[in-house]
């Protein structure tokens, strides 16, 4: 089964840009399933951000505004996440995630990795 | 966006028990239901997609329903792993939303 691992600095500045990568392993990231982010504040639900098709077309939250930057690198069989302006309500658990083409389930998630927005 | 208003928010259950969680979308959803189990500092796992069909290696305790906007997850006899958070997710149109979480507790 495809595995995902959340990389990137566990701590931002206020103002500042958000920058994570997620590396999949077992599979392809042009095979045919979208490629997405999903959040979690400490204590709280789980928030869509966006996911992303290699070389087509991408999804993101509104609730995000423009914040939001999606990309994909199919030579490394990674894709990225960037999230400007951040704010201390964007601190959260951020998760890398698989998610179907046809049913838009997220069939395999990444552990997860913690970002923490402060000065 | 499409609300989805889980209940309850947590229930107490011993080994054994049946036990029933759910989920109504504020709109026609079609199947396009998803349930999800997280346990503490993990990421949450799929369970049961498109409302009733049953994830590869889930355990065959776990099965959804439908019926209408109101949708169903039970677990047929409670074992000790399933202590856990659960999630209901839509997948009918984006933004994709999620359920504000059941937790589920040792009685």
């Amino acid at each position: 089964q495809v595995q995902l691992q959340e990389s990137g600095p566990g701590l931002v500045k206020p103002s500042e840009t958000l920058s994570l990568t997620c590396s999949v392993s077992d599979y392809s990231i042009s095979s045919g399933h979208y490629w997405g982010w999903i959040r979690q504040p400490p204590g709280k639900g789980l928030e869509w951000i966006g996911h992303i098709y290699p070389g087509g077309s991408s999804y993101h939250n509104p609730s995000l505004k423009s914040r939001v930057t999606m990309s994909a690198d199919t030579s490394k069989n990674q894709f990225s996440l960037r999230l400007d302006s951040v704010t201390a309500a964007d601190t959260a658990v951020y998760y890398c995630a698989s998610i179907g083409q046809v049913e838009l389930n997220i069939d395999y998630w990444g552990q997860g990795t913690v970002v923490t927005v402060s000065s | 966006d499409i609300q989805m208003t889980q209940s309850p928010s947590s229930l107490s259950a011993s080994v054994g028990d049946r036990v029933t969680i759910t989920c109504r979308a504020s709109q026609s959803i079609s199947s396009f239901l998803n349930w999800y189990q997280q346990k503490p500092g993990k990421a949450p796992k799929l369970l049961i997609y498109a409302a009733s069909s049953l994830h590869s290696g889930v355990p065959s305790r776990f099965s959804g329903s439908e019926s209408g906007t109101d949708f169903t997850l039970t677990i047929s006899s409670l074992q000790p792993e399933d202590y856990a958070t659960y999630y209901c997710q839509q997948s009918y149109r984006t933004p994709l939303t999620f359920g504000g979480g059941t937790k589920v507790e040792i009685k």
